[in-house]
């Protein structure tokens, strides 16, 4: 079974640039996460998403961060214009949603490095 | 609002001791917690899942043990070799199904 797939694994950008991060979830998880790891810290969830429709996205700095699922599957994560403090780790997770009750466990891709010059 | 709190920040020990990682949450209404190891630069690797109803999971020389009621799990390596040296994360499930995060323990294990 494949796992969840990100891309790029690295970004160096200037702030002000934008950025934007690809994730393909395991394939019949209904569930999407983003989250930002910040070094040091424990990650950080920036939105959820049940098929292609937003769970929660309260964390997610909407005046530049941006996030959507097309058709249920893939996601893309933009940062727009990207400040100092959004290096960090950026990382995609997908789950079943629910469905294992409380088996229910997320699996995580390898992360994006950014790092914001 | 749920908090998850890991001690101690980091740990540093002699190859072949046994040691105790903590963590403490706040709302102990959750699915499962679970425990996670983060290498420098890597991603997440799942260890144990301890479900509401368990009492403990044991993986190796991994035992997590879970006590809902005051909201403490623990993470014990037994016999402890420098290949475990990592970042250690506790993770609560809520019922959103969100995983809410401790900061981590940072393991150094001293050959």
């Amino acid at each position: 079974e494949a796992g969840v797939a990100q891309s790029p694994r690295y970004k160096i950008i200037e702030k002000r640039q934008s950025v934007a991060f690809w994730c393909n979830p395991i394939s019949g998880h209904a569930t999407l996460y983003w989250y930002q790891q910040i070094l040091g810290q424990g990650p950080k969830l920036l939105i959820q998403f049940q098929n292609n429709g937003v769970v929660d996205d309260s964390q997610l700095p909407k005046d530049r961060f941006s996030a959507e699922r097309l058709k249920g599957v893939d996601s893309t994560l933009k940062i727009q214009p990207a400040k100092l403090e959004d290096s960090a780790v950026y990382l995609c997770a997908s789950s079943f949603g629910g469905l294992a009750g409380d088996q229910e466990t997320q699996y995580f891709g390898p992360g994006t490095r950014l790092l914001v010059l | 609002k749920q908090e998850v709190t890991q001690i101690p920040a980091a740990l540093s020990v002699p190859e072949g001791e046994n040691l105790v990682l903590n963590c403490s949450f706040t709302d102990s209404a959750i699915y499962n917690l679970q425990w996670f190891r983060q290498d420098p630069g890597k991603g997440l690797t799942s260890l144990l899942l301890i479900q509401s109803s368990q009492r403990e999971q044991t993986s190796g020389r991994l035992n997590a043990s879970l006590d809902k009621s005051s909201g403490r799990s623990t993470l014990y390596i037994a016999a402890s070799q420098p290949g475990d040296s990592a970042t250690y994360l506790c993770a609560v499930l809520n019922s959103n199904y969100q995983l809410i995060w401790g900061a981590g323990t940072k393991l150094i294990i001293k050959p």
